[in-house]
């Protein structure tokens, strides 16, 4: 059963807590994006990776840092330093080798600051 | 980058024909178009993908003029189920080198 997954479904921060979103995805996929969604908002990009070992900033890259040090995995640590860290993290994957490839989306983790 | 634009929301009977309309004016040649459905506390959903003209699939169609500066997304006779947070998204979507980035989405309310 191929796919995306994120754990966990909903986390809990506490004030001055590093917390890290897991994002799993045995698609084959190249590329890895990490988006984050306001109560009634769009979709905003924080982080994308390209390769493994290769990431770029995205939209709202401060307060937040990524890393991919395996094909299938993108986690994203949300840090001190991220003040309003409260939304729904959704991680999406795509493949690289066509040209009119979509994006994958899993199903996204709640993220609340205690 | 394109940027879209798009409604903010929309409102429909159940059994109407429902046309959602995106804006991106600097698409770029390589740039295709594609649509997707959220529903509240999940993730985005795919629904149809295109570059110019026509495309149709089992849920929906979606229209593109020559000169591809808009889009279109049309759903045939929506039901309740329909009512969702439409996204348009333009990006190149070859290899993995894109930096893809949505816009606010149009949310559409179906009701009886």
């Amino acid at each position: 059963d191929g796919g995306i997954t994120q754990s966990p479904k909903y986390l809990f921060r506490k004030e001055g807590q590093n917390v890290t979103l897991s994002c799993e995805q045995n698609l084959n996929h190249d590329a890895m994006y990490w988006y984050r969604q306001d109560p009634g908002q769009g979709l905003r990009l924080i982080y994308y990776s390209q390769i493994v070992n290769d990431f770029q900033k995205g939209d709202i890259a401060e307060g937040y840092s990524v890393s991919r040090e395996k094909k299938e995995s993108f986690p994203l640590t949300v840090t001190s330093a991220q003040k309003n860290p409260t939304a729904f993290y959704l991680c999406a994957s795509k493949d690289g080798r066509g040209k009119n490839e979509k994006l994958f989306f899993g199903s996204g983790t709640q993220l609340s600051v205690l | 980058l394109a940027k879209t634009t798009q409604p903010i929301s929309m409102d429909s009977y159940e059994g109407q024909e429902v046309n959602i309309t995106c804006s991106h004016n600097n698409i770029a040649t390589n740039d295709y178009i594609t649509w997707y459905q959220q529903f509240p506390s999940q993730g985005p959903r795919f629904i149809i993908q295109g570059y110019k003209t026509k495309v149709t699939n089992e849920v929906a169609s979606l229209f593109i003029p020559a000169d591809r500066k808009s889009s279109t997304l049309s759903l045939p006779r929506v039901s309740l189920s329909d009512t969702a947070v439409y996204y348009c998204l333009v990006g190149d979507m070859a290899g993995t080198a894109s930096k893809l980035t949505f816009g606010t989405g149009t949310r559409l309310q179906v009701t009886l």
